[in-house]
């Protein structure tokens, strides 16, 4: 247990929508990651926040969204959901802003889009 | 843009031999970060080891070591004494020194037979 949590585990829902994942990260890190894991696409690094704010971006589409709130917690939105958005969604957190520092992965979100 | 090339899709050794993952990468950083994330079947991402591009001397932790050739940007996984619970898919990651971007490689899917 990497002490990350995410909610839900699994999502099911339709093209067009919207859904909002939730991560907490573990006790006392102020960095929240968030990657997306597709067949296709591999693993790929989406957003950074780091104590609130946003610090990086990677391969983030303008339909997705991300903050993190005062208590740490992070949401991923993601609307107009497309077939291609199906994919496990991970956000790992570390201590603080170094590049080098462990982060710790949370289980997932498991999305699936019909 | 950095990428990261790891040539062997799947990888099979049998338990307590040695086997050795590849990993390349391509940046024109001079700071940068690599990485070992290893992904058993429940799907955990979990740091396997950590290289700093700075540092000549190799990774090691326990049963695992690297062999970072960085003028030829390489970037190798040994797993000695191969374990029954080392059977995942591994990846290889490249961090720029400023945390900016993450980069993971497509995986190489080990599985240690008894």
């Amino acid at each position: 247990d990497s002490g990350v949590t995410q909610t839900p585990k699994h999502l099911i829902t339709a093209t067009g929508q919207r859904v909002t994942l939730r991560c907490s990260p573990r006790s006392g890190d102020l960095s929240v990651y968030w990657y997306q894991q597709s067949l296709d696409q591999g693993l790929q690094f989406l957003i950074h926040y780091y104590n609130g704010e946003e610090r990086a971006k990677g391969n983030i589409l303008e339909r997705f969204s991300a903050q993190q709130f005062p208590d740490l917690h992070s949401e991923l939105n993601l609307s107009s959901l497309e077939l291609g958005d199906s994919a496990l969604y991970f956000c790992a957190s570390s201590g603080g802003l170094q590049a080098q520092e462990t982060q710790y992965f949370g289980p997932g979100t498991r999305l699936l889009v019909l | 843009a950095q990428t990261v090339t790891q040539s062997q899709p799947e990888m099979s050794v049998q338990e307590a031999e040695t086997v050795t993952l590849s990993c390349t990468y391509d940046t024109s950083e001079s700071n940068y970060y690599l990485f070992w994330y290893k992904q058993p079947p429940s799907r955990q991402m979990i740091l396997v080891i950590r290289q700093e591009a700075y540092k000549q001397q190799n990774a090691t932790e326990n049963r695992f070591s690297v062999n970072f050739q960085k003028a030829a940007k390489s970037f190798s996984l040994k797993i000695s004494d191969s374990q029954l619970g080392d059977t995942a898919m591994y990846f290889c990651a490249f961090m720029t020194g400023s945390g900016q971007n993450f980069v993971f490689g497509p995986g190489t899917r080990l599985s240690v037979l008894p």
